[in-house]
């Protein structure tokens, strides 16, 4: 059962170009959901991440966009650069008196072309 | 204020053989995570611990898998004996707030 669903598989962008980046999850415990960011051969690094209780967060060139009622929330990169060509995780995770597990999407990788 | 470390980066074993890798989260993380990452794919929680206890291992062989985590500090992760669809990268995690933090994995991979 795939909790959080991640679209598209990929994507390639022009440098200086916008990638966005769509999840949808179903578990409403959900409470706290982070981008990471992959480069190969390393582990996930937290780009970015958002509460239920704001629509919208930005640092930088990245900004999440979130919508509590359709359980959907989304990865801007604003102005990409062919540094910013990565896999890209969302993933969802719930407080119950300690963190739970976080739930990944399956991942989308992006190719920023000069 | 030093990350998660992981050993080894790189295994290559055959099929049958035992395997074991280490992690040492950051110090005072409480919450310690082995997740399995097949090339492609999303990471996949094994399991996962508040101090030495399991919170969730509901995803783990445990025929051929087992972990621990000694003093509520390092864990271990072994697998034994290892299979073909073994082979992926192993990452530990760490937590003590909303973030976590991974190590850069162990490759493993079984012929």
């Amino acid at each position: 059962q795939q909790q959080v669903k991640q679209s598209p598989q990929s994507l390639i962008v022009q440098k200086g170009g916008i990638s966005i980046i769509n999840c949808a999850y179903e578990n409403t415990a959900f409470d706290y959901f982070p981008w990471y960011q992959q480069f190969p051969g390393k582990g996930p690094a937290l780009l970015i991440a958002i509460r239920p209780d704001v629509s919208e967060k930005k640092e930088g060139r990245f900004t999440i966009s979130f919508n509590k009622s359709a359980k959907q929330f989304s990865l801007h990169i604003m102005d990409s650069q062919p540094g910013d060509s990565a896999t890209y995780f969302c993933a969802a995770s719930s407080w119950g008196g300690s963190w739970g597990k976080l739930q990944f999407g399956a991942g989308t990788q992006v190719v920023v072309t000069p | 204020e030093a990350g998660v470390a992981q050993s080894p980066r790189y295994k290559i074993i055959e099929k049958r053989q035992s395997v074991a890798f280490w992690c040492n989260p950051i110090s005072g993380h409480a919450t310690l995570y082995w997740y399995q990452q097949i090339l492609g794919q999303g990471p996949k929680l094994l399991i996962q611990f508040q101090n030495n206890g399991v919170v969730d291992d509901s995803q783990l062989p445990k025929d051929r898998f087992s972990a621990e985590r000694l003093k509520g500090v390092d864990s271990t992760l072994k697998i034994q004996p290892a299979k073909l669809e073994d082979s992926a990268v192993y990452l530990c995690a760490s937590r003590m707030s909303a973030e976590a933090f991974f190590g850069q994995g162990t490759r493993l991979t079984v012929v």
